[in-house]
C-alpha cells in the first residue's frame, strides 16, 4: 500500500507570495492532518479534515487555510507569505486502529513540502 | 493549553550504551505516538500505547507508558549508529467528547547521535 505523498517536496517563494501544497493520503485513509515544522517551534497542529470538513484547527493565523476532496486529497494554501513561514510542512493520513481490547488512533506522515521563504 | 515535555533534547552516545528518553505531561492521553525521523523526511511511526503500564518492544527498543497514561519513556538497548536521529513523541490527548479530531501535540524531540 503506497504511503502518503505530498507535492512538491522543495518550494521557494518571496515574501507577499502565495503557495499551495498538496497531499494524498494513504487509501482508505479518509482524516488528513497537517503540521508546520520549524527549529524552534518544533512540530505544530494545522488544521485536520474528515470528509470534506475541518473538524479542528490550531493556533495560526487565518492566512494558512486548507481543503479536502472527495477523494480524501487534501491541499493547504498559505497566503501572503513571511519570512517565518520557512519550515517543512507535513501532512499525516489516519486511520482506526484496534488492538490489545483497545481502539486507537494512528497517524502516517508524508515526507513533506520544505517551504523557503525568501 | 497542553504541554508535552520531553527529554533530554540532546543525547551523543557511543555505540553500545543504552539511553532512555522521557515524555511528561499534566494531561492524560487517549494514547501516544513515538516516531523517528530523519533530516528532510517526515516522522516514521514507531509505536503506540493506548493502556496504562503498557510495555511495547520493537527490537532493541523498549516502550513503556505510565499507569495515570501522563508519560512514556523509550528505552534503546546497545545502541547503534543506524540509531541516529530524531525521537519524538507525539500524544493523542483525552479530550471531552472522546477526540482530538486529528490533532497531535508532539514533544521537542531528542536528538539522538550514536557514534561508532
Amino acid at each position: 500500500k503506497a504511503g502518503v505523498t505530498q507535492t512538491p517536496r522543495y518550494l521557494i517563494k518571496t515574501r507577499g507570495q502565495q503557495v499551495t501544497l498538496s497531499c494524498s493520503p494513504i487509501s482508505g485513509h479518509r482524516s488528513v492532518s497537517w503540521y508546520q515544522q520549524t527549529p524552534g517551534q518544533g512540530l505544530q497542529f494545522l488544521f485536520e479534515y474528515f470528509s470534506e470538513t475541518q473538524r479542528n484547527k490550531g493556533n495560526f493565523p487565518g492566512r494558512f487555510s486548507g481543503r479536502q476532496f472527495s477523494n480524501s486529497r487534501s491541499e493547504m494554501n498559505v497566503s501572503t507569505l513571511e519570512l517565518g513561514d520557512s519550515a517543512l510542512y507535513l501532512c499525516a493520513s489516519r486511520r482506526r486502529t484496534s488492538g490489545g481490547g483497545s481502539s486507537y488512533n494512528e497517524q502516517f506522515f508524508g515526507p513533506g513540502t520544505r517551504l523557503t521563504v525568501l | 493549553t497542553q504541554l508535552l515535555e520531553q527529554s533530554p533534547q540532546f543525547l551523543s552516545i557511543q555505540e553500545g550504551e543504552n539511553l532512555t528518553v522521557y515524555c511528561n505531561s499534566s494531561s492524560v492521553f487517549s494514547s501516544l505516538q513515538w516516531y523517528r525521523q530523519e533530516p528532510g523526511e517526515g516522522p516514521v511511526l514507531l509505536v503506540t500505547v493506548v493502556t496504562g503500564g503498557e510495555v511495547k518492544k520493537l527490537k532493541r527498543l523498549t516502550f513503556q507508558f505510565g499507569d495515570a497514561r501522563k508519560d512514556s519513556s523509550l528505552h534503546i538497548t546497545a545502541a547503534q549508529p543506524g540509531d541516529t536521529g530524531l525521537y519524538l513523541c507525539a500524544g493523542d490527548y483525552l479530550v471531552a467528547g472522546g477526540t482530538s479530531y486529528g490533532k497531535l501535540t508532539f514533544g521537542q524531540g531528542t536528538i539522538l547521535t550514536v557514534h561508532p
